[in-house]
């Protein structure tokens, strides 16, 4: 089916490990983002690309890396995860231009123990 | 300041009425705008979009813009228990970094 995947739906890991989030799109949009959504805070931008090969800070992007080496994917890694990033992580993508709505993913929840 | 801002609620309603959710922008060189609604546990979706003032009607959806306020409504007629849900507010400015700015959401209960 075409849309925005993200893998895995749910991943627990401990303090210290490396994660990645994956995220998918097929509608070979510009733009991806990655967000996260914690109680009270709403969404908050992680990183965001306007295309392979660009990436660019958001928010609050400390403790994270990305890569955009395909139009279609937008890897997300946590390099050494720590109980603050306990959180559910949103992919989303947007074509470049006007009439640019931007779609979600379905959502990783992350737990670090 | 933030950059969106949105009435927390939570904002009840009884079942058929009018649901009224606000949303106040800092960035006056905001071009797009955009409804989301969100389930719990679920991603935020896609329910109208914005891009000149006046009004925008969707089926029992009406966006309103004011550009000149800084404004942005969302109407929700004839208010189902199925509207219950989290409406998110976003801008976006083409010209400054291409991010969507959220605003932290409204809670919206239509009560039966």
């Amino acid at each position: 089916d075409a849309g925005i995947t993200q893998s895995p739906r749910y991943k627990i890991t401990e303090t210290g490990r490396q994660v990645t989030l994956m995220c998918h799109q097929t509608w070979s949009h510009s733009y991806m983002f990655w967000y996260r959504q914690d109680l009270g805070h709403g969404l908050r931008l992680i990183y965001y690309s306007a295309a392979a090969d660009i990436t660019d800070k958001g928010e609050v992007p400390d403790g994270y890396v990305v890569s955009r080496s395909k139009t279609e994917n937008f890897p997300l890694t946590l390099e050494s995860a720590t109980r603050s990033q306990t959180s559910v992580y949103f992919c989303a993508s947007s074509p470049s231009g006007r009439g640019n709505e931007q779609f979600f993913g379905p959502g990783t929840r992350l737990t670090v123990l | 300041q933030k950059e969106v801002e949105q009435n927390s609620g939570p904002l009840s309603v009884p079942e058929g009425a009018i649901a009224s959710l606000n949303c106040t922008y800092s960035d006056r060189g905001s071009q797009s705008f955009f409804w989301y609604r969100q389930y719990s546990g679920k991603s935020p979706e896609l329910i109208m979009s914005i891009y000149s003032n006046g009004d925008k009607e969707d089926g029992r959806f009406t966006a309103q813009l004011n550009k000149a306020s800084q404004y942005v409504s969302l109407l929700i007629r004839d208010s189902q228990p199925s509207d219950s849900a989290t409406y998110l507010c976003a801008v976006r400015n083409l010209n400054t970094g291409n991010q969507f700015y959220f605003g932290t959401g409204t809670s919206l209960t239509v009560i039966p």
